[in-house]
């Protein structure tokens, strides 16, 4: 059964780079049949989609996050990494992993994290 | 960006008794597949979203059958038909037919 598991600094300065990693075990990160994906949530709010990346290194973003996201893949350590820079307090949220089944048709992002809280503060 | 609206924003209930909660989207979620590219998720307090419902009414692996969704094009609908105390927590919607991706602001499901 495959299971995301976020890390990475639960505090970033402002306009500093918050960079967050997602390990993916009992399944492949290279596989051709899913997207993997990132979500945020600022505290008792909703759910934002950041962007995915496909196993070819293929990716889409959110607009809204002006150009200051990266998404990438480390197949050597099945792993998926999210970078946002020039972060603000806006920025401040839990962020997910997640895993988009199906390419060409989407059968939902059916496998989650359990989610990082990242405070963005001096 | 495609618009997800949902009502209500809370929803008490009673256990045993059933419960609807509607999504709306701003422009047709209906492909030319035949698939309408909406999912349904809920999110139990303090845990990570759980998908429900992809595609606009498939059932996600272990999702119980009394959870059901319908709809098409702009109007869906996710049903409950007798809500069970563990089915508390935030249901949000989704479009997955282009990116960005984008959810609807949450109903909460109260007992």
């Amino acid at each position: 059964q495959v299971q995301l598991q976020e890390s990475g600094p639960g505090l970033v300065k402002p306009s500093q780079t918050l960079s967050l990693t997602c390990t993916v075990s009992g399944g492949s990160i290279s596989s051709t049949t899913y997207y993997w994906s990132w979500v945020r949530q600022p505290a008792g709010r909703g759910l934002e989609w950041i962007g995915r990346i496909y196993t070819t290194g293929s990716t889409n973003y959110n607009p809204s996050l002006k150009g200051r996201v990266t998404i990438s893949l480390d197949t050597s350590k099945n792993q998926f990494a999210l970078q946002l820079s020039s972060v603000t307090a806006a920025d401040t949220a839990v962020y997910y992993c997640a895993r988009e089944d199906g390419i060409g048709i989407s059968f939902g992002l059916d496998v989650w994290g359990q989610g990082s809280s990242v405070t963005v503060a001096s | 960006d495609i618009v997800m609206t949902q009502s209500p924003v809370s929803l008490p209930v009673t256990p045993g008794e059933p419960a609807s909660i509607s999504c709306r989207s701003s422009q047709s979620l209906l492909y030319s597949n035949g698939h309408n590219y909406l999912d349904w998720y809920r999110q139990k307090p303090g845990q990570s979203p759980q998908l429900l419902i992809y595609l606009g009414s498939n059932r996600a692996s272990g999702v119980p059958g009394r959870f059901s969704a319908s709809g098409s094009g702009t109007d869906f609908t996710l049903k409950i038909s007798r809500v069970e105390a563990e089915d508390v927590g935030i249901y949000y919607c989704m479009q997955a037919l282009e990116t960005p991706y984008t959810f609807g602001q949450g109903t909460k499901l109260e007992i």
